[in-house]
């Protein structure tokens, strides 16, 4: 099976500007998690997908979105960017627990490095 | 104040060498901790899951001990190689609110 894929893997945009990121999860996965990394703040959970719901979300600003659609590809979108949002932007896939606790196993893509100048 | 301290937060091991990492945690109620490596540049990658019940859980190399009544864990590296020069990063979850709490992470190098 192919793995997490993440587009694009490199960006580089503006303050002021916004982006939109992708994510493909494993087939059959339907949980979709999305993560920032930072040297400063380690992993911080974004929000979850689960079959084109939201089921869980973290404490970031509504500048912050995502969505997923029925075939379980997701985007998230962060609006009006910041300098403190360049980030590693990690998503996860896993076929039903994500973040709900359970032990299904979560795997991650090999992310979106975003820089905001 | 972090739900889920990892130390060392860096450290060098000569090839060959052992070491041990710590994760402690104020998580509750537990549900199961995970230890990921994370290589540069790359995303994480599930070393091993340990639910209450599991004391030691191994993977190759890796072994992961975990004392849910003094909320600490720990993952041993055996005989270490260039390979496992990478971040490792201790992730607790909570039973029941379905959240994730994450370390910051144990930054590995393993020098010849």
């Amino acid at each position: 099976k192919a793995g997490v894929t993440q587009t694009p893997r490199y960006l580089i945009k503006t303050r002021g500007q916004q982006v939109t990121l992708s994510c493909s999860p494993i087939s059959g996965h339907r949980s979709v998690s999305w993560y920032q990394q930072t040297p400063g703040q380690g992993l911080q959970f974004l929000f979850e997908y689960f079959s084109e719901t939201q089921r869980n979300k973290g404490n970031f600003p509504g500048r912050f979105s995502g969505r997923q659609f029925s075939n379980s590809r997701s985007e998230m979108n962060v609006s009006t960017l910041e300098l403190g949002d360049s980030a590693l932007y990690l998503c996860a896939s896993s076929p039903t627990g994500g973040t709900s606790g359970s032990s299904d196993e979560q795997y991650f893509g090999p992310g979106t490095r975003l820089t905001v100048t | 104040k972090n739900q889920v301290e990892q130390s060392p937060q860096s450290l060098i091991i000569l090839e060959g060498k052992n070491c041990t990492l710590q994760c402690n945690y104020t998580v509750s109620p537990f549900s199961n901790l995970r230890w990921y490596k994370q290589d540069t540049g790359r995303g994480p990658v599930s070393l091993t899951i340990m639910t209450f019940s599991e004391n030691t859980k191994s993977n190759g190399r890796y072994t992961a001990t975990l004392d849910a009544d003094t909320k600490q864990s720990s993952l041993h590296i055996t005989a270490s190689q260039l390979s496992d020069s990478a971040s490792y990063i201790c992730v607790v979850s909570r039973y029941g609110n379905n959240r994730l709490a994450f370390g910051k992470g144990n930054q590995v190098v393993v020098i010849p």
